[in-house]
């Protein structure tokens, strides 16, 4: 069953603008991962938050996981032309041996 | 180059052909995965090895069968594919707990004709 849903499903920003990308899940996992997706390519790892931490940073990445809301959202900050991608939560739950991804919010920045 | 190789990058093939993709790691890492991602669908899991075994089969169809030799190699066999097969087929590998996050290749898109 699906794990993760991103929210909005597509976001458009100018150059420069915050982009805030949010995350639901419905079970309880061991930790959440963000990746980002350039068209057609492979996924890339971003920034990996466990279950027992309530923020992260990583360079302009913002990452924050609220367990009792089954939520966590993603901040790119001063954003770039080069952050347009796709960007996916994937929730890893204890003891499955697999992530879960939802289904992405598409990011377009523009110059 | 992310340290994961999938070949080959793109593929068509009639639904009588029998072809497979690769996929390798020389991480060290000693899971590797199989997922599909299809347009305005959410990345499905295939099949996940562990330690060289299947320890995941996700209701996939026997037209495709994976193969994984040894921990940096991982085969998906192909067969009597159908065109809602079509789609781009990601390979990941990990530690085995998963708790550093996958590396993903660049994926195969495959167009079945």
């Amino acid at each position: 069953s699906q794990q993760g849903e991103e929210d909005p499903q597509a976001l458009s920003i100018q150059e420069g603008e915050n982009a805030t990308m949010n995350c639901s899940y419905k079970t309880s996992i061991n930790n959440l991962q963000w990746y980002r997706q350039n068209s057609g390519r492979g996924l890339v790892h971003l920034i990996l938050i466990r279950s027992n931490e309530r923020e992260k940073h990583s360079g302009r990445l913002r990452v924050t996981l609220d367990t009792s809301k089954k939520s966590s959202s993603l901040l790119i900050t001063a954003s770039r032309a080069a952050d347009t991608a796709s960007y996916f939560c994937a929730t890893d739950a204890w003891g499955a041996q697999k992530l879960v991804f939802g289904q992405g919010t598409r990011l377009t920045i523009n110059p | 180059e992310t340290g994961v190789t999938q070949t080959p990058r793109h593929l068509v093939m009639g639904m009588t052909n029998k072809k497979s993709l690769k996929c390798e790691q020389h991480l060290g890492h000693n899971a590797m995965y199989w997922y599909k991602q299809s347009a305005k669908k959410p990345l499905e899991l295939m099949f996940v090895y562990s330690l060289e075994e299947r320890v995941e089969n996700n209701s996939v169809p026997s037209r495709f069968s994976p193969e994984c030799p040894n921990s940096s190699h991982l085969f998906l066999h192909l067969h009597t594919l159908q065109p809602e097969d079509s789609a781009l087929y990601l390979c990941a590998s990990s530690h085995s707990t998963g708790a550093y996050g996958y590396t993903f290749g660049s994926g195969t898109r495959l167009t079945v004709v």
